[in-house]
């Protein structure tokens, strides 16, 4: 098993730019979940999906949009980018609710 | 929404000695309690994971401790060694919508 993968590993972009961060899981789990870290702050919810074509809003999810439309794939969009969204994204599977999540190995973002 | 509060943030133990990090949460409702371990540019790994049914629960040398009255939970390190030198994190859970994290615990272990 691969476990969790995102790409792009690193990615510059310029502000007002979109792009979207990919994040797939091989472990056919149910649940997964968008964080971004930034100094200081430790790592905050941006959204969350229960299953596929269900999602939710986590803490933070102001200018991101994502969908699930297959159980493998949750991709995170940044719709114009700001420099407020420099951060290392890290997305996460889960098989349940109390389970152990399981990162990918980020996605590191800088908008100037 | 939960909020949960870590506390100390940055600790320094001799080699050897114990450490012990803190955190208080705010929804009674949560009921998974993990702890990540992260190392400088590297992902989160679970250490050791607590649910609300349980009081404490031991993985070798290390401990989580869980007061539900009290809404708190402690992670415990016996005999530190350098290479638990990292940024510990708590987290809490009321199931499917996600982790809510502390801000993090720099451990330094000293030679």
């Amino acid at each position: 098993n691969a476990g969790v993968t995102q790409t792009p590993k690193f990615q510059v972009l310029k502000t007002g730019q979109s792009m979207t961060l990919q994040c797939a899981q091989d472990m056919n789990h149910e649940y997964m979940s968008w964080y971004r870290q930034d100094p200081g702050m430790g790592l905050r919810l941006i959204h969350y999906s229960v299953g596929a074509g269900i999602t939710d809003q986590g803490e933070v999810p102001n200018g991101y949009n994502v969908s699930r439309s297959t159980t493998e794939d949750f991709p995170l969009r940044l719709l114009s980018a700001a420099p407020s969204q420099t951060s290392v994204y890290f997305c996460a599977s889960t098989p349940g609710q109390t389970y152990e999540q399981y990162f990918g190995p980020g996605t590191r973002l800088t908008v100037t | 929404g939960e909020n949960v509060e870590q506390h100390p943030s940055t600790l320094s133990v001799q080699e050897g000695d114990s450490a012990v990090i803190k955190c208080t949460y705010s929804d009674s409702a949560s009921n998974y309690f993990p702890w990540y371990k992260q190392e400088l540019g590297k992902r989160p790994q679970l250490i050791i994971d607590i649910r609300s049914n349980v009081g404490e629960k031991k993985d070798q040398r290390i401990a989580v401790t869980l007061n539900k009255t009290a809404k708190h939970f402690s992670l415990h390190i016996t005999e530190t060694q350098p290479e638990d030198s990292a940024v510990y994190f708590c987290a809490a859970s009321r199931g499917a919508d996600g982790l809510t994290f502390g801000k993090g615990t720099h451990l330094i272990i000293q030679p």
